[in-house]
């Protein structure tokens, strides 16, 4: 079965500082794997996906993420925080017996210190 | 700029009262999706249209009822709702939701706040 397992509720980090956001899922096959980006009252907005071809995956807004079959792992990261990236943080699975069922994880809210 | 609509943004209604939610892309995508989000939870899936059918309702209760008129237009009606219901209402749409689907993203609107009095 899948599942999606995103290990922080909150992460809260300065401006100009390194941003990660760690996701795990669970998944009979070969996965595919999204995160999606909410800022308060809008929809959800898609950074990046990984569909088996490369393991790191460029995004936008300066995000990227690294598949790691080995650890089940699709870890989100950005070199440099800014006051903007403050929002919800959505890790994403989608594989094929999944069909129309996408499974969000929790969700972790990102705070941006001044 | 989302490339999903939907209106309107906010909705107050009463217990008694019938209105309709409204979604709208236009990026030739076949599957189009319901979710409903509470405060601080991840969306959740209400129901799935696949080429103008319904091919997913998630036992969601009969005061809601979904429509597709056609492949770029999507309907939630909503009657008899319970102050329980309040919440943001996303519309979604993918490329197609078998096969390729899964590597295909969901496209999302901005939503429709709800709140029932």
């Amino acid at each position: 079965a899948q599942s999606v397992t995103q290990l922080d509720s909150h992460v809260s980090v300065s401006e100009g500082t390194p941003v990660l956001l760690r996701c795990n899922y669970s998944s009979s096959y070969s996965p595919s794997l999204f995160w999606y980006v909410q800022h308060p009252n809008k929809g959800l907005q898609l950074l990046l996906k990984y569909t088996s071809a490369a393991t790191l995956v460029k995004g936008i807004n300066g995000f990227e993420a690294e598949f790691k079959k080995s650890e089940t792992s699709f870890h989100l990261t950005k070199p440099s925080a800014h006051m903007s990236d403050a929002a919800e943080y959505f890790c994403v699975v989608r594989d094929y017996t999944g069909g129309f069922k996408t499974i969000f994880g929790a969700g972790t809210r990102l705070f941006v210190k001044a | 700029d989302t490339e999903v609509t939907q209106t309107p943004k906010h909705l107050v209604m009463g217990m008694t009262n019938k209105k309709s939610l409204k979604c709208e892309q236009h990026m030739g995508h076949r599957a189009m999706y319901w979710y409903k989000q509470k405060a601080k939870k991840p969306p959740e899936l209400m129901f799935v249209y696949s080429y103008e059918k319904l091919s997913i309702n998630e036992s969601v209760p009969s005061r809601f009822s979904p429509e597709c008129p056609n492949s770029s237009l999507l309907n939630l009606h909503l009657h008899a709702l319970q102050p329980e219901d309040s919440a943001l209402y996303l519309c979604a749409s993918s490329q197609d939701s078998l096969g390729l689907g899964r590597n295909s993203p969901l496209h999302f609107g901005n939503g429709t706040r709800l709140t029932v009095t």
